[in-house]
């Protein structure tokens, strides 16, 4: 099965700060990427598909890129309701993997 | 309002069983493939299952692999997760969720679109 590694494993920041979360496949899996925000008690959210395109009623200052074995979710302005744990999901192969997520605590 | 709805969670003791369904509504069910993604108390999201729009395709994680049968009754509008020797480490909150696809440019790539809320499922004696 394929390893999907996350990082950092949680973060504290600011509203309007950037923020960039990482996801390494353990072998090259294209563009095969998605990004999905949890919020407590909720179920989670699709936010980025094919690594880099952004899934319709999801704000702009998300955006993913990467490819191969590296990629990234970047928040380009923080705002409180991004306050949330964010996982990377591969869709190259079955098994699917999730990344172990990234918590996004306020500071 | 598209949406999945999952029931038949509970306390089960380790060594037994669980069938879990998830009603799907507003949406044409027998079009679109599902999966059982899981979730341990205050861990990770686990893909544990897969199954194709006519059931004829089947997928497990090697956690649930020969314990966890997934099924389907498209006239039904219902899937389903039969879980036998369960475990402690099964004990987690149960997800489906609608596979739809998003394509960019000639590639389509498989995305989880819609979720249910979950049922949760807890093994111990």
């Amino acid at each position: 099965a394929i390893q999907m590694t996350q990082s950092p494993s949680s973060l504290s920041a600011s509203v309007g700060d950037r923020v960039t979360i990482t996801c390494r496949a353990s072998q090259g899996i294209g563009n095969d990427l998605g990004w999905y925000q949890q919020k407590p008690g909720k179920a989670p959210k699709l936010l980025i598909y094919a690594a880099s395109s952004l899934q319709s009623g999801v704000p702009s200052r998300f955006s993913g890129s990467g490819s191969g074995t590296d990629f990234t979710l970047t928040i380009s302005s923080l705002q409180p309701e991004d306050f949330a744990t964010y996982y990377c999901l591969q869709d190259y192969s079955y098994p699917r993997t999730f990344g172990q997520g990234t918590k996004v605590e306020i500071k | 309002e598209v949406q999945l709805v999952e029931s038949g969670g509970g306390l089960v003791q380790p060594g037994g069983s669980l069938r879990l369904s998830c009603a799907a509504s507003e949406f044409t069910f027998s079009s679109y493939e599902m999966n059982w993604v899981r979730q341990a108390p205050g861990k990770g999201l686990e893909w544990i299952s897969y199954i194709s729009s006519s059931g004829n395709t089947i997928y497990y994680a090697d956690s649930v692999k020969g314990r966890f049968t997934i099924s389907r009754d498209n006239a039904k509008n219902s899937l389903y997760l039969q879980m036998n020797s369960l475990r402690a480490e099964d004990t987690a909150l149960y997800y489906c969720a609608r596979a739809t696809r998003g394509c960019k440019g000639a590639t389509c790539h498989d995305i989880l679109d819609i979720w249910g809320q979950g049922t949760m499922v807890t093994v111990s004696s």
